[in-house]
């Protein structure tokens, strides 16, 4: 059975760019969601999709967008990047998202923005 | 507001000096309280689930509890592999399925 995946595991870039980060959500989970966490700090939600439909969202702007395919799988886009966008980015799947099931959380993308 | 406060920060213990980390919450509605354990440049490992007051989990060294309003996680005679910072979260009623996490307990156990 493998475990949540993402990619890339570190990415640089420069204010204004555009990132697409990727996640592998673990056999049998239906339900990914997306953790921004700044260093120092406990993740913060940023959304949540549940059989290919976002179900929940936390306090990030629009520039944060998402998508999640056929296979579970989800990608996490942010545009216009910030020098406070700079954090490790989570992804974490469960099996139902109408559950209080825990999380599994992937190892996270480290994204610096210059 | 609801939200969830860890304490200490930081914890420095002497190998088998046992302790425990708190995590505080005032939440409408607490549907789970869960602890994970974060290693650097890691996400987070899941430890424990609890639902209700009065109930307890234990795994090796660790044995978490839960109130009403609190939930403590206790370290029986810790060796430096439990050198982590330990998070707590919780999902609770009108917050929909999300984590909402504390700043969580950076523990170093020194032989």
């Amino acid at each position: 059975e493998t475990g949540v995946t993402q990619s890339p595991t570190h990415l640089i870039k420069t204010r204004g760019q555009q990132v697409t980060l990727r996640c592998s959500s673990q056999s049998g989970h239906n339900t990914v969601s997306w953790y921004q966490q700044a260093l120092g700090q406990g993740p913060q939600f940023i959304f949540q999709y549940y059989r290919e439909e976002e179900n929940g969202r936390g306090n990030f702007p629009p520039r944060f967008s998402g998508l999640q395919f056929p296979n579970y799988s989800s990608e996490l886009n942010v545009n216009a990047l910030e020098l406070d966008d700079s954090a490790l980015y989570l992804c974490a799947s469960r099996r139902d998202g109408g559950t209080n099931e825990k999380l599994f959380f992937g190892s996270g993308t480290q994204l610096s923005v210059l | 507001e609801d939200q969830v406060t860890q304490s200490p920060e930081a914890l420095r213990l002497q190998e088998g000096e046992s302790s425990s980390l708190n995590c505080s919450y005032t939440v409408s509605g607490l549907r789970g309280l869960f602890w994970y354990r974060q290693d650097p440049g890691k996400g987070p490992e899941f430890l424990f689930t609890l639902y209700s007051a009065g109930e307890e989990k234990e795994k090796e060294r660790l044995k978490a509890t839960l109130t009403k309003k609190e939930s403590f996680l206790h370290i029986t005679a810790p060796k430096p592999e439990d050198s982590a910072t330990y998070l707590c979260a919780v999902i609770f009623t009108g917050g929909g399925n999300k984590l909402t996490f504390g700043t969580g307990t950076q523990l170093k156990v020194e032989l």
